[in-house]
């Protein structure tokens, strides 16, 4: 199974902050990687899928990128509701797998 | 508006069974790939398997720790996606999420398709399932 590694596992930020959450895959997964985001009790929200695209309805603060083996997920300007965890998830081959998930909490 | 709604957790014996179920709405179901996740108590996300949208021969595909114990089927006349889970394991507590494809199609290039992403209904809190004595 292709690994997936994702830092930090632990981020503080203030609103207004601009943040990055990087996931590293243990083979090339080309562009198939999508960013959740997850609150306590609720199912993962898709964000960003095929890497970059940005999934309806998300704002644009959030921004993927990368390839390959190597990923960001930037969050240029903290809002209040943005306070939760973040998964990546590679869906290049079966099976599916996660990151450990990034908690972001407020500093 | 798509909807999925998961249902029929509880707690159960270890080596008893368990079948969950996942409503859809809003989509034709049998045009759709689906996916089974779950997330055990703080811990973090695992793929528990796949079915193929109907138009792709509507097969399976699980992850090593549940194939043999675990079996994804549909009908398609009810909008439902069911989970049966057999010979449960205290290691199969968990929360499970059923998830639609995000696109009815896969992307196929040079004779591999690429299926996903997984869309979670963000409404959705899935379903809880105990495994214990």
């Amino acid at each position: 199974d292709i690994q997936m590694t994702q830092s930090p596992s632990t981020l503080s930020a203030s609103v207004g902050d601009r943040v990055t959450i990087t996931c590293r895959a243990s083979q090339s997964i080309s562009s198939w990687l999508a960013w959740y985001q997850q609150k306590p009790g609720k199912a993962p929200k898709l964000l960003i899928y095929e890497a970059s695209t940005l999934e309806n309805g998300v704002p644009s603060r959030f921004t993927g990128s990368g390839s390959g083996t190597e990923f960001t997920l930037t969050i240029s300007s903290l809002q209040p509701d943005d306070f939760a965890t973040y998964h990546c998830q590679q869906y290049h081959s079966y099976a599916y797998t996660f990151g450990q998930g990034t908690k972001l909490e407020i500093k | 508006e798509v909807q999925l709604v998961e249902s029929g957790g509880g707690l159960v014996k270890p080596g008893r069974s368990l079948r969950l179920s996942c409503t859809g709405s809003g989509f034709t179901l049998g045009d759709y790939a689906m996916n089974w996740f779950r997330q055990a108590p703080g811990k973090g996300l695992e793929w528990v398997g796949f079915i193929r949208s109907k138009p792709y021969g509507g097969t399976t595909q699980y992850a090593a720790s549940v194939k043999g114990r675990f079996t994804i089927s549909r009908d398609e006349s009810k909008s439902i996606v069911y989970l049966q889970m057999n010979n449960l394991k205290t290691e199969d507590t968990a929360v499970y999420y059923c998830t639609r494809d995000r696109d009815a199609a896969p992307y196929c290039n040079g004779g591999r398709c690429y299926w996903g992403p997984p869309w979670f209904d963000p409404r959705g809190q899935g379903t809880r399932v105990t495994v214990s004595s």
